[in-house]
């Protein structure tokens, strides 16, 4: 069971907007950054936004970061076909003195 | 750009240590600034994070699994090494070494090697 609380799957008609929820505490989402991944089938995770709301170079405007207490929601709008992955929201965790990920979100483009 | 590659022995008995290395190129680790990062993902599930290390030799393992971890740097070949001794099946896993920021924003990643624990 992890420490951060992702529901396992969401899906949304291509063009629209799915929200991935991220629950933690204040041991973590409360007081630290929260970075989100997206892995696509058989590859290593990418990074699509790292402290609460950064992108990389190359991630695009449709992937969006709202954070409020111990919990954060990445958006993802105009859903592609390419954004059907899976989604992981990771953060540091004071408790543990360890990096924390959440369980992970199938995205389904209906 | 910074690159990592994974490499070890995909094959692994029972007990026995397992031993991956990370080369990094791109990129050197002595320039501090970032943590390098060991993740493993059990086939079909998530992410667990297993520790990382400062160029500085200094590290942070998952609680669960410090027991028996080693995380080690070698700077003069760019290199970092993970060590898992007293391996069972609860082992076999995709093994990732990253770059990561020290708070969990690794933008930089190997391809991932598979390791099997088996007699």
């Amino acid at each position: 069971q992890s420490v951060l609380t992702q529901p396992p799957s969401v899906s949304a008609a291509p063009g629209q907007k799915v929200t991935i929820s991220c629950s933690g505490s204040s041991s973590n989402i409360g007081n630290y950054y929260v970075s989100w991944y997206q892995q696509l089938p058989g590859t290593a995770p990418k990074l699509l936004i790292y402290d609460n709301n950064k992108r990389p170079s190359g991630i695009p405007d449709r992937f969006s970061v709202s954070k409020s207490g111990t919990s954060a929601t990445l958006g993802i709008t105009g859903l592609q076909t390419g954004d059907e992955a899976d989604y992981y929201c990771g953060a540091w965790d004071s408790s543990l003195n360890a990096v924390i990920f959440g369980g992970g979100t199938k995205v389904s483009v209906l | 750009q910074v690159q990592l590659q994974e490499s070890g022995p995909g094959l692994v008995k029972p007990s026995q240590t397992l031993s991956l290395t990370c080369t990094v190129s791109g990129g050197s680790i002595r320039s501090g600034g970032y943590y390098w990062s060991w993740v493993r993902q059990h086939p079909g599930k998530g992410l667990e994070w297993i520790g990382y290390i400062y160029s500085s030799g200094t590290t942070y393992y998952n609680p669960s699994l410090k027991s028996r971890l080693t995380i080690s740097v070698d700077t003069s070949t760019n290199q970092f090494s993970l060590k898992v001794s007293s391996v069972t099946a609860a082992d076999t896993a995709v093994y990732f070494c990253a770059r990561d920021d020290g708070l969990g924003a690794a933008e930089y990643w190997g391809q991932g090697t598979l390791l099997t624990v088996s007699s």
